[in-house]
């Protein structure tokens, strides 16, 4: 089945400055891509996601890209602000069978520092 | 209550109880699907279910059993539960198919004493 690492576990920043994280994936055939936040104590949200079929998308401070060839998508935040310090998951969707079956990465505990 | 929604938020339960965990869904959504997050693991999706029908059992143990009577309400009841299935346990929701948004709700803080 598909298995996705995701790198690094944590991050520090400064505010101001550009995140990145980091995910694989062993499905070759997976096609949906999608990143969630989560705050302490809150339930995990969409922020972004990419499809196969797109290599790069972008929304305000944030920006997605994907490698089909290497099998891997990363998640850039740009002028972090405290704000953006959460937990951040990175997923694939399994396409098998008619179901939705997104495995997730570990996550990345991002802290931005004022 | 707009969105996904779970009760109880908290539950503190013996390896000998029966329990039930629900959510209920106020999107239109046509699938629902069973996570557990635990301090150390990534989201582990256990249950999947589209239209009603379970679509994904993510080899999850038979302490473990769910049920949807329809597209807005899922159950999870629990039985003879160990103290490692101590966790959040989140419901989410989405349009149904592949590539949709997840709704996830705020979970249940379960511990098993």
């Amino acid at each position: 089945g598909e298995n996705v690492e995701q790198h690094p576990s944590t991050l520090s920043v400064q505010e101001g400055d550009s995140a990145v994280i980091k995910c694989t994936y062993s499905d070759s055939a997976s096609n949906y891509f999608p990143w969630y936040k989560q705050e302490l104590g809150k339930r995990p949200q969409l922020i972004i996601d990419i499809r196969s079929n797109v290599g790069e998308k972008k929304d305000q401070r944030i920006a997605v890209t994907l490698n089909k060839t290497a099998k891997h998508f990363s998640l850039h935040i740009t002028e972090t602000q405290p704000e953006d310090s959460a937990v951040y998951f990175c997923a694939a969707s399994n396409p098998q069978g008619g179901s939705e079956k997104l495995v997730f990465g570990k996550g990345t505990k991002l802290t931005v520092n004022p | 209550e707009t969105g996904v929604t779970q009760t109880p938020r908290h539950l503190v339960m013996g390896m000998t109880n029966k329990k039930s965990l629900k959510c209920e869904q106020h999107l239109g959504h046509n699938a629902m699907y069973w996570y557990k997050q635990s301090a150390k693991k990534p989201l582990e999706l256990m249950f999947v279910y589209n239209f009603k029908e379970q679509t994904e059992n993510n080899s999850v143990p038979s302490r473990f059993s769910p049920e949807c009577p329809n597209s807005s309400h899922l159950f999870l009841h629990l039985h003879t539960l160990q103290p490692e299935d101590s966790a959040l346990y989140l419901c989410a929701s989405s349009q149904g198919g592949r590539g949709h948004e997840q709704y996830f709700g705020p979970g249940t803080r379960l511990t098993v004493t």
